[in-house]
Order: C-alpha cells, then sequence, then structure tokens
C-alpha cells in the first residue's frame, strides 16, 4: 500500500459525459501528478499540481483539467468523453516539489470506460 | 512519443534464474527510474539512477546506466514467481517540459 488514495476504482461512462477523479496523496507530500495508461498510448504525464498550484504540464488535452486544494487532495475533470479516453488514469505523489528527481508513490488508479 | 524504449518487450524464465530488462533512451536526462507493475495496478518505484551515477543496487536488484550510450538495465538476480509483472522505465529529460516520461515496458513472467 503506496498510502495514495483514488476514488473511484472504475467508472463506466458515456460519450459526451464528464466525470471527477479524487487522489488523496500519502500524509506530508505537497506534490500530486496525474498520468494515463493507455493499450496504445501507454503511460503519460499529464499534469502536476505542488502545493496547490500547477508545478508542471505533459500531454493533457484541453477537455480535461485538474486542481489541489489547500487540504492537498486533487481532482481530474475530464469532460466532453470520447471512447479514447477509456483507460486507467493514475494518481501519484511525492514529498516536494521534485521537478521529478525524487520518487513518486501511485495509487492503484481509477479505470474508466466510455461507451 | 515514448522516450524510453524497454528490450525485450516480454521476457518468461524460470523461477530462481536472473533477469535482464534493458532501456534506451534519447535526450539527455537527470535520472533514470524503473518502476514495476502487476497487472492492472499502480507502479511501484523500485529504484532510481541519476545522470552521474553508473550502478546502484537494492536488494536483488542492480541497475546500470550508461549515459553515453544513452541506456540502462535492470537486474534481477534468483528471480521468484512474485517477481511477474510489467516493468517500466521512466526518464526525466534535462531539457524541454519537467516531466516523466515512461517506456512501454517489459512483461517478465517467472515460471515456477
Amino acid at each position: 500500500d503506496s498510502g495514495v488514495t483514488q476514488t473511484p476504482k472504475h467508472l463506466i461512462t458515456a460519450t459526451g459525459q464528464r466525470v471527477t477523479l479524487r487522489c488523496s496523496p500519502r500524509s506530508g507530500d505537497l506534490s500530486v501528478y496525474w498520468y494515463q495508461q493507455s493499450l496504445d498510448q501507454g503511460l503519460q504525464f499529464l499534469i502536476q499540481y505542488y502545493n496547490g498550484e500547477e508545478r508542471a504540464k505533459g500531454n493533457i488535452l484541453e477537455r480535461f483539467s485538474a486542481q489541489q486544494f489547500p487540504d492537498l487532495h486533487s481532482e481530474l475533470n475530464l469532460s466532453s468523453l470520447e471512447l479514447g479516453d477509456s483507460a486507467l488514469y493514475f494518481c501519484a505523489s511525492s514529498l516536494t516539489s521534485g521537478d521529478f528527481q525524487e520518487t513518486q508513490y501511485f495509487g492503484p488508479g481509477t479505470r474508466l470506460l466510455v461507451l | 512519443s515514448q522516450q524510453g524504449e524497454e528490450d525485450p518487450q516480454a521476457l518468461s524464465i524460470q523461477e530462481g534464474e536472473n533477469a535482464t530488462m534493458n532501456c534506451s533512451y534519447k535526450t539527455s536526462i537527470n535520472n533514470l527510474q524503473w518502476y514495476r507493475q502487476n497487472s492492472g495496478r499502480g507502479l511501484v518505484h523500485l529504484i532510481l539512477i541519476r545522470s552521474n551515477e553508473r550502478e546502484k543496487h537494492s536488494g536483488r536488484l542492480r541497475v546500470t546506466l550508461d549515459t553515453s550510450k544513452k541506456s540502462s538495465s535492470l537486474l534481477i538476480t534468483a528471480s521468484r514467481a512474485a517477481d511477474t509483472a510489467s516493468y517500466f522505465c521512466a526518464t526525466a529529460p534535462i531539457q524541454g517540459a519537467q516531466k516523466l516520461v515512461f517506456g512501454q515496458g517489459t512483461r517478465l513472467t517467472i515460471n515456477p
């Protein structure tokens, strides 16, 4: 158990809909990262938040957005969903801003299926 | 596109044998990390090796890094059935946007 929690574990929705994925980092970690894992694209970094502020941005679509709240939990919002958005979405956390120089601890993931 | 490319894509060995997985990357890096993923689950961090390091050990794991060849290897000695998983290398590029770039992974199967 990494100490990172994600809800929900599974999500089934329809095209065009909007969903919110939630992540609670390990106690004391200030950075939260979001990743998408799909069969065709592999594991891709989406976005990082550090202490409430956006820190780094990866291959995140404009239809996707994220935020980190004062209690450091984070939410990833996916809107206007398409079939191709079906994937495993992982959240990870690390102690500091990290600049990707430190260990990231991954949550169990949310499996999203868009029908 | 993925910066890291693992080789082989799949590896099947007998329990007790050593398993070696390789990773190649394209651009200069700050560090390279190896992760393990059991089927459909979250990733577990194994080792981080910095660009000025050549070798690192952790239990039965040995990682090497050759920055001149832009390659890394992960060796698992005395493999166990529980080592069955996918192994990913991830690189933190020096230039460009800060991020962790994952390879496609090596699927390792340990046969009892």
